[in-house]
């Protein structure tokens, strides 16, 4: 069974800029989950979708939104791109049968932003 | 929230040396995993424990939830041991996957 697969792996914008991620996840899981990466903050969770609604939100300001759609792929979006938007950006997905499970996180998408 | 801590935060190894990781965390839980991040970025599931004891190979874990704690052992270190190693725990408080992750504990096998 194929694993939860991002695109894309890496990505340079600009500031003020605005990009698209996205996410597949393992065939049959339900729950998508998105989480920022970086050296100064740690792994830190946005938000989860489970059966294209938002379950779940972090601290994150309103420029960071999501969505998910009926076969259960999921984007994320970040507008108005700033330098301190520069991280690693990770999905992960779960079959989510009862509240929790096991979460398997894709590879990532690496956005520099300059 | 939740806080999750994580000792210690740099664990230097000779092959073969055997060792372990603690994760703390504040609250109950009800989801608990244990993950390496390979030098990509990917965070690569080792177990999902959120009370008990799982053994897979070289790697073991135990948590004990009633005081809020786990471990991660690792036996026979090797050098593709090397690492960051995180805990995540989901509190009992909130509904869903929404996990926290500690600081990480980075793991350099020497040969």
């Amino acid at each position: 069974k194929a694993g939860v697969t991002q695109t894309p792996r890496y990505l340079i914008k600009t500031r003020g800029q605005q990009v698209t991620l996205s996410c597949s996840p393992i065939s049959g899981h339900r729950s998508v989950s998105w989480y920022q990466q970086t050296p100064g903050q740690g792994l830190q969770f946005l938000f989860e979708y489970f059966s294209e609604t938002q379950r779940n939100k972090g601290n994150f300001p309103g420029r960071f939104s999501g969505r998910q759609f009926s076969n259960s792929r999921s984007e994320m979006n970040v507008s108005t791109l700033e330098l301190g938007d520069s991280a690693l950006y990770l999905c992960a997905s779960g079959l989510s049968r009862e509240d929790t499970d096991t979460q398997y996180f894709g590879p990532g998408t690496r956005l520099t932003v300059l | 929230g939740i806080q999750v801590e994580q000792s210690p935060p740099d664990l230097i190894l000779q092959e073969g040396a055997n060792s372990t990781l603690r994760c703390n965390f504040s609250d109950s839980v009800n989801n608990l995993q244990w993950f390496h991040q390979n030098p990509w970025g990917q965070l690569i599931n080792l177990f999902y424990i959120p009370s008990g004891t799982k053994q897979n190979g070289r790697l073991s874990a135990t948590t004990v939830a009633t005081e809020r704690y786990s471990l991660l052992y690792i036996s026979s270190s090797q050098t593709t041991d090397s690492g960051v190693y995180f805990c995540a725990v989901a509190s009992i408080k909130a509904a869903g996957n929404k996990l926290t992750f500690g600081g990480g504990t980075r793991v350099l096998v020497k040969p």
